[in-house]
């Protein structure tokens, strides 16, 4: 079965400080992770997959299959990254349409 | 274009009540879906849809009907509100489901059932 752990449920760090949030992942095949994030009175959003390893306003997340984990980080962080983070595994399509499996969610907070 | 939208954004019901939450999509998308939000359980998903005329369940269906008679809209149809059915209800979608694609979220409906 699918599962995301998000181990914080809050994580509060100082501006100019580094953020990593958590994601563990279980999973047997080959996923697709996400991180997706719900900045305050706006619509949850994608940030970054894992596929296109990409940097998104400085995050970036590396998927470590040994570890079965996918730690969201940010060297710098800003007050505007203050928001809800969420992980999200896909598996493979089942019936024809993927099933995004959501972690807990992270609230980050960045303290001036 | 509006992407992604749910109406009502809140509501409260009785126990024993029924309404409809409706989406509507213009993105031209075939894959729609429903998810509840709660706290400390992160997104679960309700029922999904790959095209008009087909639904399936997801993680949490029970006390949730959907329909998908157009590509653009899929309602949410609580028959029977129940207060474990209090949360926020996000309805989303992307172009055809698959495992790479990302999902547009709509604002959300929160949902109190007293």
């Amino acid at each position: 079965a699918q599962r995301v752990t998000q181990p914080e449920k809050l994580l509060s760090v100082f501006k100019g400080a580094p953020v990593e949030l958590k994601c563990n992942y279980s999973y047997s095949g080959s996923p697709e992770l996400f991180w997706y994030v719900q900045y305050s009175r706006q619509r949850l959003q994608l940030l970054l997959r894992h596929i296109s390893r990409e940097s998104i306003k400085g995050f970036t997340a590396d998927l470590n299959k040994g570890e079965t984990s996918f730690h969201l980080k940010k060297p710098f962080a800003q007050e505007e990254d203050s928001a809800m983070y969420y992980c999200a595994l896909s598996g493979p399509r089942v019936q024809g349409a993927q099933k995004l499996v959501f972690g807990q969610g992270t609230r980050l907070t960045i303290n001036p | 274009n509006a992407g992604v939208t749910q109406t009502p954004k809140f509501q409260v019901l009785k126990t024993g009540q029924s309404m409809t939450l409706q989406c509507a999509q213009d993105m031209n998308h075939e894959y729609m879906s429903w998810y509840r939000q709660d706290p400390g359980m992160g997104l679960r998903l309700i029922h999904y849809s790959v095209g008009a005329g087909i639904t399936d369940q997801g993680e949490v269906p029970n006390g949730y009907n959907v329909s998908r008679s157009t590509t653009e809209d899929f309602p949410l149809r609580l028959l029977s509100a129940a207060p474990s059915q209090t949360s926020v209800y996000f309805c989303a979608s992307s172009y055809s489901g698959n495992t790479n694609e990302k999902l547009f979220f709509g604002s959300g409906t929160q949902l109190s059932v007293l």
